[in-house]
């Protein structure tokens, strides 16, 4: 169990286009999905924190108008990189919890990843 | 301040060696997890392990191990007789409570393994 999946695993878009990348949890329902972004040969960079049905909470220096998160259901959310620019292209990550427990954090399940070329 | 240091950034080995991924974790909170994920070409990242803070006890699950001391806040990743499928990127992660659970990721070890 705990299956994340990602679509698309590539695209390529133009500069000035949006694109939008869904993360799902295949078997089971997450409370709360996180988003990342990792340049090469880097560590993963959290850009985002969505539970379902609420606001997303950005990190620091991550423009909230310029990735659009929206999680409508407890098995979906999604990342729209808005009038994308080169300085976009990236590996995006996402990844989902359960429901945490009374006290302690449940582990995060990773999807594939997205590639994004802008061009 | 939380903070992860994987100081070892490439490590090469032969097959068949044994090899050790260091992790030293830093953190005030006496509630926290450690993890570690494989994250291989492909750019998935696969779940290994998770240790909370209350449980020392060393782990092992086929040709992983993983040796934790608070003591020396170290949560290092040992592989027997490595094979070239062994051949990722390997990142620790903090979780702590005052954190908002969220992962603190070190800066990966990229491991190598030579047929």
């Amino acid at each position: 169990g705990a299956v994340v999946s990602q679509h698309p695993s590539r695209v390529i878009c133009k500069s000035g286009t949006s694109v939008k990348i869904e993360c799902r949890s295949l078997d089971f329902q997450a409370t709360t999905m996180f988003w990342y972004r990792q340049f090469p040969k880097q560590s993963l960079m959290l850009m985002a924190t969505s539970n379902e049905g609420s606001k997303a909470t950005y990190e620091q220096g991550v423009e909230k108008d310029k990735f659009l998160i929206n999680h409508a259901s407890l098995t979906l959310s999604t990342l729209t990189v808005t009038s994308a620019h080169p300085e976009d292209s990236s590996f995006y990550i996402c990844s989902a919890s359960r429901e945490a427990g009374p006290s302690f954090q449940e582990t995060q399940y990773f999807g594939p990843g997205t590639r994004l070329l802008v061009l | 301040a939380q903070k992860v240091t994987q100081a070892q950034t490439e490590i090469s080995v032969v097959e068949k060696e044994d090899v050790t991924l260091d992790c030293v974790y830093e953190t005030r909170d006496t509630t926290y997890y450690l993890f570690w994920y494989k994250q291989p070409p492909s750019g998935e990242l696969v779940f290994l392990i998770r240790r909370n803070s209350f449980d020392e006890q060393n782990e092992i699950s086929g040709r992983y191990s993983w040796n934790f001391q608070k003591s020396t806040s170290s949560f290092n990743f040992t592989i027997t007789a490595s094979q070239v499928v062994d051949s990722a990127v390997y990142f620790c992660a903090l979780s702590a409570t005052s954190g908002t659970y969220k992962y603190i990721f070190g800066t990966g070890t990229r491991l190598k393994v030579l047929a």
